[in-house]
């Protein structure tokens, strides 16, 4: 199966500053990956899709990039609710895989 | 809107069987997939596998495949997800979500699935 590796752990961040997260996949999974944000006692919630397609009714601040094996996830401009732990997960082979998440919290 | 609406937490010995519901609504439940995907505590998400609600294919993942069977009741917008033979490895937290075959995009609450003796 394909293994998504997420980098760093933890990243924190002050309020207002951007947040740069990584995901790599053990082969490539062309532009089939999303990103899921979650927040402690919460179902994740989809952010990104298809590599650097913003899910409905995420901000602008959000921006993903990415094809292959390497993806970022971007957060410009850090706001107070997006404090949370983000997953990638592809969605180009059996089974769908999930990376070990990067929790943005605050500096 | 979306919303999943998920059966209540559950406690189980080892060996027993686990059946969790996932109840739609706000959409055509027979245009989508459902999804199950768990999360055992400080462990990455899992995905175990999904149902095409329209025409009944499953998909397993190979992990699961023997001990897991996913079901739905179009006429009550729900889908049910049984795991069988549970050892406290499978303590986790069990989510529904909507998507089409590949990619998920609305989640329910979870589920909080206990196996202890």
């Amino acid at each position: 199966e394909i293994v998504m590796t997420q980098s760093p752990a933890t990243l924190s961040v002050s309020p207002g500053e951007r947040a740069t997260l990584s995901c790599r996949a053990s082969q490539s999974v062309s532009s089939n990956l999303a990103w899921y944000q979650q927040k402690p006692g919460q179902a994740p919630r989809l952010v990104m899709y298809s590599a650097s397609t913003r899910a409905t009714g995420i901000p602008a601040r959000f921006s993903g990039t990415g094809s292959g094996t390497e993806f970022t996830l971007t957060i410009n401009s850090l706001q107070s609710e997006d404090f949370a732990v983000y997953y990638c997960q592809q969605f180009d082979y059996w089974p769908l895989t999930f990376g070990g998440g990067t929790k943005v919290e605050i500096k | 809107q979306v919303r999943l609406v998920q059966s209540g937490a559950e406690v189980r010995t080892p060996g027993a069987s686990v059946k969790v519901s996932c109840t739609a609504s706000g959409y055509t439940f027979t245009s989508y997939a459902i999804h199950w995907v768990r999360q055992a505590p400080g462990q990455r998400l899992e995905w175990m596998g999904w149902i095409n609600v329209g025409n009944g294919d499953k998909k397993y993942s190979q992990k699961f495949q023997d001990r897991v069977t996913i079901t739905r009741d179009t006429s009550a917008s729900t889908a049910y997800m049984e795991l069988g033979s549970l050892r406290s490895e499978d303590t986790a937290v069990y989510y529904c979500a909507r998507g089409d075959i590949v990619l998920i995009d609305y989640w329910g609450q979870g589920t909080l699935v206990t196996v202890s003796s």
